[in-house]
């Protein structure tokens, strides 16, 4: 099964500045995506990661506040940008390893902003 | 879109079997998992089925799947302390592959 790291693991921000999640797949995948769950909710899907293009972004998400980046097949990044209180949340990544066609998850960012 | 649903709590006795249930809307979900989640950590893949798949049975867990329905269920043999969790029914399909996730079940297991 695919291993998945995200960095960093826990952050807590300031009001108005930027973080930037990265997530590294140790195998070939095919598809990766963002999530995100907000403290006792389900998860939400932010964007599907697209290798070497944009984003696609769900409903209520938008590039400028998330932007993603996947240089390559097994590397993604997003950025919560201009953090509000509101973005507190863990955001993970997940990705459909190739062999087996199953979706797997890293182990999640946790993001507080004061 | 994808509507999952899913009873919020299950308190079973150690050493009962579990049951949690989920419910979906899009009988074009090809992809259905359960996906384990403990206090504080991420989302671990429990097993999964497809749809063309009525049943799957993994060790202590079966997972029913009723298309005609769209019902899913979990069930968990012998329930011990250690499956206290919280448990995500989630749904894709084969074009869109990324998931719909039910809100959750808390599973509490009594000694």
């Amino acid at each position: 099964s695919a291993v998945i790291s995200q960095k960093p693991s826990r952050d807590i921000c300031q009001r108005g500045t930027s973080l930037t999640i990265q997530c590294q797949v140790d195998s070939q995948v095919t598809m990766m995506f963002w999530y995100r769950q907000q403290p006792g909710q389900s998860l939400t899907l932010i964007a599907t990661a697209n290798q070497g293009s944009e984003a696609t972004y769900e409903s209520g998400f938008v590039i400028d506040k998330f932007p993603i980046s996947r240089p390559n097949l097994t590397f993604s990044t997003l950025t919560v940008s201009n953090m509000s209180p509101e973005d507190s949340s863990i955001y993970l990544c997940s990705a459909i390893d190739r062999a087996r066609e199953t979706q797997y998850f890293g182990p999640g960012t946790r993001l507080l902003v004061l | 879109g994808e509507d999952v649903e899913q009873s919020l709590f299950l308190s079973v006795r150690e050493g009962d079997s579990s049951v949690i249930n989920c419910t979906y809307t899009d009988s074009s979900s090809t992809y259905l998992y359960w996906y384990k989640q403990e206090p504080g950590a991420g989302l671990q893949l429990l097993t999964y089925i497809f749809s063309n798949m009525d049943m799957k049975q993994d060790q202590r867990l079966t997972v029913l799947l009723n298309k005609k329905d769209k019902h899913l269920s979990l069930r968990i043999a012998d329930t011990q302390t250690g499956d206290s969790a919280i448990y995500f029914c989630a749904g894709g399909d084969t074009g869109r592959r990324a998931l719909t996730f039910g809100s959750g079940t808390r599973l509490q297991v009594q000694p």
